[in-house]
C-alpha cells in the first residue's frame, strides 16, 4: 500500500527565506506526483505535475523536483513571501487513484 | 470561469439525519472524485467516477454512496451521518484518457464542511 510522508509538518520561516518542503512514498511505480497549496478551510490549488518520467517542473518561484528510484519530491520555494502562508500538500498518483500526504504547514513572517 | 463548484459550502446536519453534499463541473472532465479531509489529515478518497463507471474505494464505509446522473454533476448521499464524519468534504475533476494511463491535473472545488451534532 502505497505510503506519503511529508517531513516537516510545519515549518516557519522569515519573508525571503529560500525553504525546501519534503515527501517522501513508498512505491515507487507511480504515474505522477503534485503538489498543491491548501488556505484555511478551502480546497485545494494544483501547483506543480510531474509526470514519471520528468525529473522536475518549474513555475515562478516554485521548483518541485522528483526522484522515482529513491520515493522522495522537493518543493523549492525561493524568496519566500507572506502570501506563501498555506498548508503544501504532495500526493502520487498511481492509475486514477491519488494518494495524499498530510501536508506541511508552511507560515512565512514579515 | 471553468470551475469546479461544491454546495452549500457548510452542512450542519444531525446524527443519523441523511445528507447529500453536489458537486458540478463546466470543466466538461470524464472524471470526478469524492475526497473526504479530517482536520490536519490528507484528503483520503472515497470513492470516483470514470465517466459512468463508479469505482469505490476498499475501505469506504457503506454509509456512503454516490450518484451521478450526469457529466456535469456528481453527489455524495451519507445515509446516516455519525459523529466521526464531521469532515471537509472535497469534488475533484480531471481529463484522463485511455483509462488512466494519460493524466492530468486534478482540480478541485472549495469544499463543504459538514458538522454532525
Amino acid at each position: 500500500k502505497q505510503e506519503v510522508t511529508q517531513i516537516p509538518a510545519a515549518l516557519s520561516v522569515p519573508e525571503g527565506e529560500n525553504l525546501v518542503l519534503n515527501c517522501s512514498f513508498t512505491d515507487s511505480a507511480i504515474y505522477n506526483l503534485q503538489w498543491f497549496r491548501q488556505d484555511p478551510g478551502k480546497g485545494l490549488t494544483s501547483l506543480l505535475l510531474i509526470q514519471s518520467s520528468q525529473r522536475e517542473q518549474t513555475s515562478g518561484r516554485l521548483n518541485a523536483s522528483l526522484d522515482k528510484s529513491s520515493g522522495r519530491s522537493t518543493l523549492y520555494i525561493a524568496a519566500s513571501q507572506p502570501g506563501d502562508s498555506a498548508t503544501y500538500l504532495c500526493a502520487v498518483r498511481l492509475g486514477l487513484n491519488m494518494r495524499f500526504g498530510a501536508g506541511t504547514r508552511l507560515t512565512v513572517k514579515p | 470561469d471553468a470551475m469546479v463548484i461544491q454546495n452549500p459550502r457548510y452542512q450542519v446536519t444531525q446524527f443519523g439525519k441523511p445528507v447529500t453534499l453536489s458537486c458540478s463541473q463546466t470543466l466538461n472532465h470524464n472524471v470526478m472524485y469524492w475526497y473526504q479531509q479530517k482536520s490536519s489529515q490528507a484528503p483520503k478518497l472515497l470513492f470516483h467516477y470514470y465517466d459512468k463507471d463508479f469505482n469505490n474505494e476498499a475501505d469506504t464505509p457503506d454509509n456512503f454512496q454516490s450518484r451521478r446522473p450526469n457529466t456535469s454533476f456528481c453527489f455524495l448521499d451519507i445515509r446516516s451521518p455519525g459523529l466521526g464524519d464531521a469532515a471537509m468534504y472535497l469534488c475533484a475533476t480531471s481529463r484522463d484518457l485511455l483509462a488512466g494511463v494519460v493524466q492530468e491535473t486534478q482540480y478541485f472545488g472549495p469544499g463543504t464542511r459538514l458538522l454532525v451534532l
